[in-house]
């Protein structure tokens, strides 16, 4: 009974080097959403996808970041050329449906530095 | 976009009391969401409420989408309940489907 697995659960990364994240759904669901969280701040979102397509990036980053989640395998969230702003824990969801409830990985803590 | 407000922002209660978390928000929607993030930075789905009452266990939620807002309510407080608890919406005026969240309330139970 899998839930959303993100992994790495802590990624370091000097400042210009890329960061790789993962999520894998949980079993069956098709729409993954992408959320920042800054210390001490809300989830922020940054995009959301289905199978192969991207429905709504209207939350990343025109530069550097970019997300895909193909036909097989986890949802990928790169991020470029990293900069020390860019540290943030980051969090994907799952959901059935579009409108139901999402469900949350734990996590990817990405320290740029 | 859609603006999303809760108050308080933190709250510090003994083990036993009750609380009421305020979410307001500025716009319809058809999509609110209560989480729970836990000291360890995990998120829990509580409930997804877009209208009406639910309850679970000792937690409650209810939505009046008409007047903007919903409650979430905690009754007979214990130290895991501590965290912080957001509230998110998706709004019914098209845009993302990606929910926006609150800034939450920080909630320390003392035993």
């Amino acid at each position: 009974n899998a839930g959303v697995m993100q992994n790495p659960r802590h990624l370091v990364r000097r400042r210009g080097q890329e960061a790789r994240l993962r999520c894998s759904p949980v079993k069956g669901h098709s729409h993954v959403y992408w959320y920042r969280q800054l210390p001490e701040e809300g989830l922020k979102f940054m995009v959301y996808l289905q199978k192969e397509n991207i429905i709504d990036e209207s939350g990343m980053p025109k530069e550097r970041f970019s997300a895909e989640f193909p036909k097989e395998g986890p949802s990928i969230l790169r991020i470029q050329q990293v900069v020390r702003g860019d540290s943030a824990a980051y969090f994907c969801a799952s959901s059935l449906q579009g409108f139901e409830s999402l469900h949350f990985g734990n996590g990817t803590r990405l320290t740029v530095t | 976009g859609i603006q999303v407000e809760q108050s308080p922002p933190d709250l510090i209660l003994q083990e036993g009391a009750n609380s009421t978390l305020r979410c307001n928000f500025s716009d319809s929607v058809n999509n609110l969401q209560w989480f729970h993030q836990n000291p360890w930075g995990q998120l829990i789905n509580l409930f997804y409420i877009p209208s009406g009452t639910k309850q679970n266990g000792r937690l409650s939620a209810t939505t009046v989408a008409t007047e903007r807002y919903s409650l979430l309510y905690i009754s007979s407080s214990q130290t895991t309940d501590s965290g912080v608890y957001f509230c998110a919406v998706g709004s019914s005026g098209g845009g993302a489907d990606g929910l926006t969240f609150g800034k939450g309330t920080h909630l320390i139970i003392q035993p």
